[in-house]
């Protein structure tokens, strides 16, 4: 099972947008609405921001939102504050006794 | 609060095997599916193995597949890894996550702190 495809790493000033792309397969991200996108600050463990490709769980802020075309979802991240800086992973449901694969994750720089 | 804490974590040569728990609390364990995601220090995230509420449906990625097993026991709210035929690359902080479905929906919404596995000889 081949990892999800993100860039290593993208930057924005802050107030800005950054989109992050997370591209699969048929076998998963084009076949299921089932990504989900979780932020990682150093030293801590992962938060959950985006689920079912595009729903936001209670406390995240609707400045994140997620979406899909084909084999590439995408988290966008509006209105970019110091503290959005952080890695950024994907996640999908995959068509095979595997289930599961991340992407290898993109650094973002609030400049 | 939703609180999981993972144990059984340490130093192992090649090999041999470790098993790692996770304790659960602050939710209904048996309403939600669970998942183990390893992180090598300064690495990306992978997934390691996700079981359902009811152990019906349990996944494994290529790299442990054959080598390691998840189970829960719903009655002491904790969730398990048996991890056998060790490898240096198994080397990573193994978390505990919960997922937001009770079947395998990769929504992981809670996360322990993690346990470390270093693989040595």
């Amino acid at each position: 099972q081949s990892a999800l495809t993100q860039p290593a790493s993208v930057s924005g000033s802050p107030g800005q947008s950054i989109t992050i792309s997370c591209t699969g397969t048929s076998s998963d991200v084009g076949s299921y609405n089932l990504v989900s996108w979780y932020q990682q600050h150093p030293g801590q463990a992962p938060k959950l921001m985006i689920y079912e490709g595009s729903k936001r769980p209670s406390g995240v802020s609707n400045r994140f939102s997620g979406s899909k075309s084909d084999n590439t979802a995408s988290l966008t991240i509006s209105g970019l504050q110091a503290e959005d800086e952080a890695d950024y992973y994907c996640c999908s449901y995959a068509r095979s006794t595997t289930f599961g694969v991340f992407g290898g994750g993109t650094k973002l720089t609030v400049l | 609060e939703v609180h999981l804490v993972e144990s059984g974590g340490g130093f192992v040569q090649p090999g041999r095997s470790l098993r790692l728990s996770c304790a659960a609390s602050g939710f209904t364990f048996d309403d939600y599916a669970m998942h183990w995601v390893r992180q090598v220090p300064g690495k990306g995230l992978e997934w390691v193995s996700g079981i359902s509420w009811n152990s019906d449906s349990i996944g494994y990625a290529d790299s442990v597949k054959g080598r390691f097993t998840i189970s829960r026991d719903n009655a002491k709210n904790s969730l398990y890894l048996q991890m056998n035929s060790l490898r240096a690359e198994d080397t990573a902080l193994y978390y505990c996550a919960k997922d937001m479905e009770a079947v395998l929906s990769f929504g992981l919404d809670s996360w322990g702190q993690g346990t470390l596995v270093t693989v040595s000889s």
